[in-house]
């Protein structure tokens, strides 16, 4: 069974800061993983898709790397402003002929101060 | 071009009553995913339906059932509500199939039993 941990919990740091947060997952045959974010009381955001055969995707500020072997993801924030603090959660979906669910962490709950 | 909707946002009801939900996927999309949110729990998936057919299936009792329509549409029941049923209950639409592509989240329904 396919368990995904998020390290750290929670995360708090002063504006500007670059960060890094944490996704490990058990089983290595994943098809994709997919990081989010979500804002109290609200729904997903998708931030970011990467493909088991990629090793990175950047969009903006944001840059999520996958080792698949090692079953670990990372999610880099550069600069990080106010407006970043949320929930951010990684998701793993399994092979493609193994069902299409997704299998979601805990989630690090991200707080930048200004 | 209009995210997912869900009705309703919030909902209150009481113990052994039962519950519908409502998921309208993005415009085009075929394919609708229901996920559950509850502090305790995390994410975890309850169905997937494509072009009106349930695909997959969650580990969730029977008292849980959905059914999408032929305009992709999908409903979420609940009967015999328990307080442990509490929860946010996400849905996911995408065009195709997944894992092929990424999945856009709603909003939610916050359903607190009492």
């Amino acid at each position: 069974k396919q368990e995904v941990t998020q390290i750290p919990a929670a995360l708090s740091v002063p504006e500007g800061e670059n960060l890094v947060l944490n996704c490990s997952f058990t089983d290595s045959a994943i098809y994709n993983l997919q990081w989010f974010r979500q804002d109290p009381g609200k729904g997903l955001t998708s931030l970011l898709l990467i493909q088991s055969s990629q090793r990175e995707q950047t969009s903006g500020r944001l840059n999520a790397s996958l080792d698949k072997s090692s079953g670990r993801s990372t999610l880099y924030i550069a600069a990080s402003q106010p407006g970043d603090s949320a929930t951010y959660l990684c998701a793993v979906r399994r092979g493609k002929t193994s069902g299409s669910r997704l299998t979601f962490g805990e989630g690090t709950q991200l707080t930048v101060n200004p | 071009k209009a995210g997912v909707t869900q009705t309703p946002r919030y909902l209150i009801k009481t113990r052994g009553q039962q519950v519908t939900l409502s998921c309208s996927p993005i415009s085009g999309h075929r394919s609708v995913s229901w996920y559950q949110q509850t502090p305790g729990q995390g994410l975890q998936f309850l169905f997937e339906y494509f072009s009106e057919t349930q695909r997959n299936k969650g580990n969730f009792p029977g008292r849980f059932s959905g059914r999408q329509f032929s305009n992709s549409r999908s409903e979420m029941n609940v009967s015999t509500l328990e307080l442990g049923d509490s929860a946010l209950y996400l849905c996911a639409s995408s065009r195709l199939a997944p894992p092929q592509e990424t999945q856009y989240f709603g909003p939610g329904t916050r359903l607190l039993v009492l």
